[in-house]
């Protein structure tokens, strides 16, 4: 059974300072998605690791995937309050099926 | 504005109703997915149909009954439900192969009383 373990699962930062979420899976997989989550409302598609040695960015944020060692970050940089919402790393175990981890809720403060 | 649209937003049953959740993709995505998601919770799948076909159920009880009308439309058919079902209903879809990411609607809130 896949298991999907992301930590930390609660990280308060300062504006401006720099940050790294982790996303452990237990099972060999080569596809992984990170989604963002604001309260109450729909997860939003960030970022999709299909290879390993994937690093994809967007703005203050940066993925990484590592097959090998079955782990991908998301790594925040310069943190503004407008990145404060829970970040999910999603792996997809076989045929469009995913397994999320637990959530980041993340808190950024001026 | 999300491209997947899911009604009613809110939904409040009681435990011997009947109800339906909807679920609207006009996007051309040929598979779809609901999710259960309880507070402070990572979603769950629930069900994934692909070209309107069920080809994932995740042991989910039959108080809770999907069907694929059509290529753009996804019900889910509530009967019987608990309390413990109280929760936010999501509904996904994506281009087969699996290369893409799933887009989600913003959910169904459901409260069982």
């Amino acid at each position: 059974e896949l298991k999907v373990e992301q930590n930390p699962l609660f990280l308060s930062m300062q504006e401006g300072k720099n940050y790294t979420i982790y996303c452990n899976y237990s099972t060999t997989s080569d596809r992984l998605y990170w989604y963002r989550q604001d309260p109450g409302k729909s997860l939003e598609s960030l970022f999709v690791l299909l290879s390993n040695g994937a690093v994809k960015q967007e703005g203050r944020l940066m993925a990484s995937l590592d097959t090998k060692a079955r782990l991908s970050t998301l790594h925040i940089t310069a943190a503004v309050h407008d990145l404060s919402a829970t970040y999910f790393c999603a792996v997809d175990n076989a045929g469009n099926m995913l397994t999320f981890g637990g959530g980041t809720r993340l808190m950024v403060k001026p | 504005d999300t491209e997947v649209t899911q009604t009613p937003k809110h939904l409040v049953m009681g435990m011997t109703n009947k109800k339906s959740l909807k679920c609207e993709q006009h996007m051309g995505h040929r598979a779809m997915y609901w999710y259960k998601q309880k507070a402070k919770k990572p979603p769950e799948l629930m069900f994934v149909y692909s070209y309107e076909k069920l080809s994932i159920n995740e042991s989910v009880p039959s108080r809770f009954s999907p069907e694929c009308p059509n290529s753009s439309l996804l019900n889910l058919h509530l009967h019987a439900l608990q309390p413990e079902d109280s929760a936010l209903y999501l509904c996904a879809s994506s281009h087969p192969p699996r290369n893409q990411p799933q887009h989600f609607g913003d959910g169904t809130r459901l409260s069982i009383l």
